[in-house]
């Protein structure tokens, strides 16, 4: 199975900073990486899909780059709406798997 | 609009079975494949099963091999999991989701306790 290490595991900020969480896969999986946003009682959103494609509608403060094994998600300027858990996703293979989860902050 | 619509959740007890439903909309449901994805209370995301788009190749999380069994009837635009022998650490919302990167449903929750 693939391993997603995800960190950090939580982070708090102030609203207009720029905010970095990595992913880092245990073997090559290409670009085919999700990144999600997860708000308590909500289902989850990919914002990012292909490792670095913004999803439709997606605020461009948001954005992804990697390949192979290193991935990063950038929020450019954090804004309040921002706070919740993210969540990078692999599907290079079966099982599909997640990385651990940065909740996200205002400080 | 794409849309995804759990239901069946419920309280069951440990050992007891129950079947969800995710009714889909706003999408040619028969040209996608499709997953269960949950997370227990507290917990991060887990993913549970996946099935192609013609039922033809089937994927189950190790935790869930040999209990859980998905499904669809592209006829109906339905998914389905039904999930026997359960276990207290099956408990959690349940989401149905579009492909490896679309859409997912608001999620049905799943509480296994005596």
């Amino acid at each position: 199975d693939i391993q997603m290490t995800q960190s950090p595991s939580s982070l708090s900020a102030s609203v207009g900073d720029r905010v970095t969480i990595t992913c880092q896969a245990s073997q090559d999986i290409d670009n085919f990486l999700n990144w999600y946003q997860k708000k308590p009682g909500k289902a989850p959103e990919v914002l990012i899909y292909d490792a670095s494609t913004l999803e439709t509608g997606v605020p461009s403060r948001f954005s992804g780059s990697g390949s192979g094994t290193d991935f990063t998600f950038t929020i450019s300027s954090l804004q309040p709406e921002d706070i919740a858990t993210y969540y990078c996703q692999q599907y290079d293979s079966f099982p599909r798997t997640f990385g651990q989860g940065t909740k996200v902050e205002i400080k | 609009e794409v849309q995804l619509v759990e239901s069946g959740g419920g309280l069951v007890k440990p050992g007891g079975s129950l079947r969800l439903s995710c009714e889909v909309s706003g999408f040619t449901f028969s040209s996608y494949s499709m997953n269960w994805v949950r997370q227990a209370p507290g917990k991060g995301l887990e993913w549970v099963a996946y099935i192609i788009s013609s039922s033809s190749y089937i994927y189950y999380a190790d935790s869930v091999k040999g209990r859980f069994t998905i499904s669809r009837d592209n006829a109906k635009n339905s998914l389905y999991l039904q999930m026997n022998s359960l276990r207290v650490e099956d408990t959690g919302v349940y989401y149905c989701s579009k492909g490896s990167t679309g859409t997912w449903g608001q999620g049905t929750l799943v509480t296994v306790s005596s």
